[in-house]
């Protein structure tokens, strides 16, 4: 039974580009959320989503937008990369009205 | 008062010690306080959880101390093992929608265990 996929596992990026993550959740679950880990910090909420509607967004600016597709896949987009957007991101799935995050092994990207 | 403020932020303990990490919230609208371990290069794993309806839960060598009262909740680690090297989140979440809520998360404790 395979967990949370994430890809790509590692991205180097230029200020002012965008980029795009994907993941899979983990089978039987349909609802995916989005952290942020930047280095020797705990992670940060960015959003969350249920039925292809993003249903709980945290503090972060327009440039992060997301979707969700009718298998429960979600991707993560950034627009307009800033050297600050470097992190660790991680998707986290799980069954709606049952709670219990199974995490990915996350995104390292690089902005420079 | 979304924060959740962990301590310490590392910890050195000997192979059969005991470890022990606090947390303190402020909204006491939060209900649901798990703990995460995570190893290097890999995501958060679920620990143990708690709600404030009990003030203790075990699971095995790991045990979750609560005060609501005082706002805070700790992790034990009894036996350490070289093997619990990682490091250690507590989190917070309201179930306000009943659903998969979000959560807010410490700062990160690195625990080192010595052979």
């Amino acid at each position: 039974d395979a967990g949370v996929t994430q890809s790509p596992t590692h991205l180097i990026k230029t200020r002012g580009q965008q980029v795009t993550l994907r993941c899979s959740p983990k089978s039987g679950h349909d609802t995916v959320s989005w952290y942020q880990q930047a280095l020797g910090q705990g992670p940060q909420f960015i959003f969350q989503y249920y039925e292809e509607e993003e249903r709980q967004r945290g503090n972060f600016p327009d440039r992060f937008s997301g979707h969700q597709f009718p298998n429960y896949s979600s991707e993560l987009n950034v627009n307009a990369l800033l050297l600050g957007d470097s992190a660790l991101y991680l998707c986290a799935s799980s069954l709606n009205l049952v709670g219990g995050y199974t995490f990915g092994s996350g995104t390292r990207l690089t902005v420079v | 008062q979304q924060q959740v403020k962990q301590s310490p932020q590392s910890l050195i303990v000997q192979k059969g010690g005991i470890s022990i990490i606090n947390c303190a919230y402020e909204n006491t609208a939060f209900d649901y306080f798990p703990w995460y371990q995570q190893f290097p290069g890999k995501g958060p794993a679920l620990l143990i959880a708690i709600r404030p309806d009990v003030s203790e839960k075990k699971e095995g060598r790991f045990t979750i101390s609560f005060n609501k009262s005082a706002k805070q909740f700790s992790l034990h680690i009894m036996d350490s093992q070289p093997g619990d090297s990682a490091t250690y989140f507590c989190a917070a979440s309201m179930s306000s929608w009943g659903g998969s809520e979000k959560l807010v998360f410490g700062k990160g404790t690195k625990l080192t265990v010595n052979p």
